[in-house]
Parts: C-alpha cells; structure tokens; sequence
C-alpha cells in the first residue's frame, strides 16, 4: 500500500525558516517524481514544487521560488522542502503527492498533510 | 500559466441526480493533459481522472470526464452520498513550472 507521512509543520514567525518532509512506503521511491502542493485555509490547490527521480529536474511555482528548496534522498525514501523567508500568505496544508509522470504530471497519491502557520 | 476556471463555484444536488462540472482553460491544454480530484472535508485530495477521460484505479464508473482543447467536463453519472464533495481540476500539459488547479466546484446536497 502506498503511504506518503509528512512531519515538520507547526507555528513559524514571519521570516522564519522551516523544514518539511515526507516519509514513502508501499513503492519504489527512486522511480517516481514526487511534488509539494499546498492549500491555505479555506482555499483552493496551490501546486509549490517539483523533483524528478533523480533529481535530474526541479520545478518551483513563481510565488516560493528563491525562497523554497525541495529535495529528495532516495536511499531513505523521504522527500523533503526547506522553507525560508515565510510570510503571513505561505500559511497553509502542505501535500506531498506522487508524481506519475517524470516531469509534467498529475498526482495519484498524497499524504494527510501538514500544516503550516505563518504568524508573528 | 494557464488559468483554469471552474463553474459552477457550487452545485446543489440531490442523491440519485446526474451532476456536470465544467473546467475552462485559458489556453489550449497539449495532449488533453488534465486531471480531476475529489477532495472531502479534512481529507487529501483524491485522483479521480487524468488524460481527461481515463478514470483512475479504483474509481466507480459513474465518474467520467470528457473534452479536449479547453474545455473539459466532470460527470458524474447518478450521485451516491459520499461524491458530495469539491472537486478540482488541474493541466499538467504546460511548462512544468505552471501546473494549475482550477478554483473548484462544490457539489453539495439540496
């Protein structure tokens, strides 16, 4: 069965820092794209960011690019994002979602998601 | 970037009737590449279709989805309880820095 945890979320001051990850089981990891896609509360999907396999490619959306990092370590099967600068709009639930094509692709798993929130 | 528009925002339904969402793009989407989700309240979204019309494992044939270019629609055939949900499209067919969700229709019951 395939399983997408992620952990890391909480309470983070405006221009603070955070780290997400997102433990997978259940598939091989090393062969998947695997992406961020985040909702504020109340809202609609926002997709953040996406990796490639082996990392060979790495996408962001206009609105974190330069302040967020994605990355992925195939050996512990974990994905993660490293999240800076954060302001007030960044506040939201964080999915992690299996990517089923290697670059342009639509999402056939996700994690509960973890919740992220940017406030002083 | 390509803007998907949803309508409508929300559809009042009740169990047994037949519900038609439409997603509009603002620009041809290559290779009919768009998906559909169900999202339920405090849940992860779900896959329900990708390539437009190919249902996603496990996913009762009373969904359908249909279109091509940039217009695209969700049907669902007769409506159990538990489809009442909002459901989402998205393209993955631009660049890979513009995959879009559409803002979403709420099918609630009437």
């Amino acid at each position: 069965e395939v399983q997408l945890v992620e952990s890391g979320g909480g309470l983070v001051k405006p221009g603070g820092s955070l780290r997400l990850s997102c433990a997978a089981s259940g598939f091989t990891f090393s062969s998947y794209s695997m992406n961020w896609v985040r909702q504020a509360p109340g809202k609609g999907l926002e997709w953040v960011s996406s990796i490639s396999s082996s990392s060979s490619y790495i996408y962001y959306a206009d609105s974190v690019k330069g302040r967020f990092t994605i990355s992925r370590d195939n050996a512990k099967n974990s994905l993660y994002l490293q999240m800076n600068s954060l302001r007030a709009e960044d506040t939201a639930v964080y999915y992690c979602a299996r990517g089923k094509l290697e670059r342009r692709s639509y999402f056939d798993y996700w994690g509960q998601g973890t919740l992220v929130t940017v406030s002083s | 970037e390509i803007v998907l528009t949803q309508s409508p925002g929300t559809l009042s339904l009740s169990p047994g009737e037949r519900a038609t969402l439409s997603c509009r793009a603002s620009q041809s989407v290559s290779s009919s590449y768009l998906a559909w989700y169900q999202q339920k309240p405090g849940q992860a979204p779900r896959l329900l279709i990708y390539g437009a019309s190919s249902r996603a494992t496990g996913i009762p044939d009373r969904f359908s989805g249909s279109g091509s270019g940039t217009d695209f629609t969700l049907t669902i055939s007769r409506l159990e309880p538990e489809d009442f949900a909002v459901y989402y499209c998205q393209q993955y067919g631009s660049s890979p820095q513009g995959l879009t969700f559409g803002g979403g229709t709420k099918v609630e019951i009437k």
